[in-house]
């Protein structure tokens, strides 16, 4: 199973809004409602801010949302925050054996 | 408070062994599936191992199957990931992870160093 796909890094300005897709296939995010999406600081372990495309684990902030059309999911950040600087990893479900499959991360750069 | 807190990286020699615990606590662990999941130096994640709150069903990836076994101990609160015949692209952080809405919550992860 080949890793999701997404860009490598973006950024933006403080108060900014952001986008980071993430596009698979129709065997993983065209097919299943489950693509979630971690944020990473560096030397720290990943923390889930988005899960079943658009909703958000309780303590996650409104600025962070989620969607999808088709075989691409979108996490998109609003109002950038200097502490928003991190890695965003996106992942979906991949049918019973492979489980799950990550996409090769974004590194957000807030400027 | 949730945590899972993993044990047993290290240093190891190409076709060695080496066994990684996760000890949880702050929640039912017999009620909820667990994961492995890992990350080379300067890479992504990776998922490497599923296995259900029973242990009834258990899962791979690919580029472990054969090698690696997960296993848990719900008396003991424990996930373990026992890995065998390690190559070179073992080496990464092992991270455990509950699975519910997602992946919602990580261990502190442990480095597995696979070196001659």
């Amino acid at each position: 199973q080949s890793a999701l796909t997404q860009p490598a890094s973006v950024s933006g300005s403080p108060g900014q809004s952001i986008t980071i897709s993430c596009t698979g296939t129709s065997s993983d995010v065209g097919s299943y409602n489950l693509v979630s999406w971690y944020q990473q600081h560096p030397g720290k372990a990943p923390k889930l801010m988005i899960y079943e495309v658009s909703k958000r684990p309780s303590g996650v902030s409104n600025r962070f949302s989620g969607s999808k059309s088709g075989n691409t999911a979108s996490l998109t950040i609003s109002g950038l925050q200097a502490e928003d600087e991190a890695d965003y990893y996106c992942c979906s479900y991949a049918g019973s054996s492979t489980l799950r499959v990550f996409g090769g991360g974004t590194k957000l750069t807030v400027l | 408070e949730v945590q899972l807190v993993e044990s047993g990286g290290g240093l190891v020699q190409p076709g060695g062994s080496l066994r990684l615990s996760c000890a949880a606590s702050g929640f039912t662990f017999s009620s909820y599936s667990m994961n492995w999941v890992r990350q080379a130096p300067g890479k992504g994640l990776e998922w490497v191992s599923y296995i259900s709150s029973s242990s009834s069903t258990i899962y791979y990836a690919d580029s472990v199957k054969g090698r690696f076994t997960i296993s848990r101990d719900n008396a003991k609160n424990s996930l373990y990931l026992q890995m065998n015949s390690l190559r070179d692209e073992d080496t990464a952080v092992y991270y455990c992870a509950r699975l519910f809405r997602d992946f919602d919550y990580w261990g502190q992860g442990t480095l597995v160093t696979v070196s001659s």
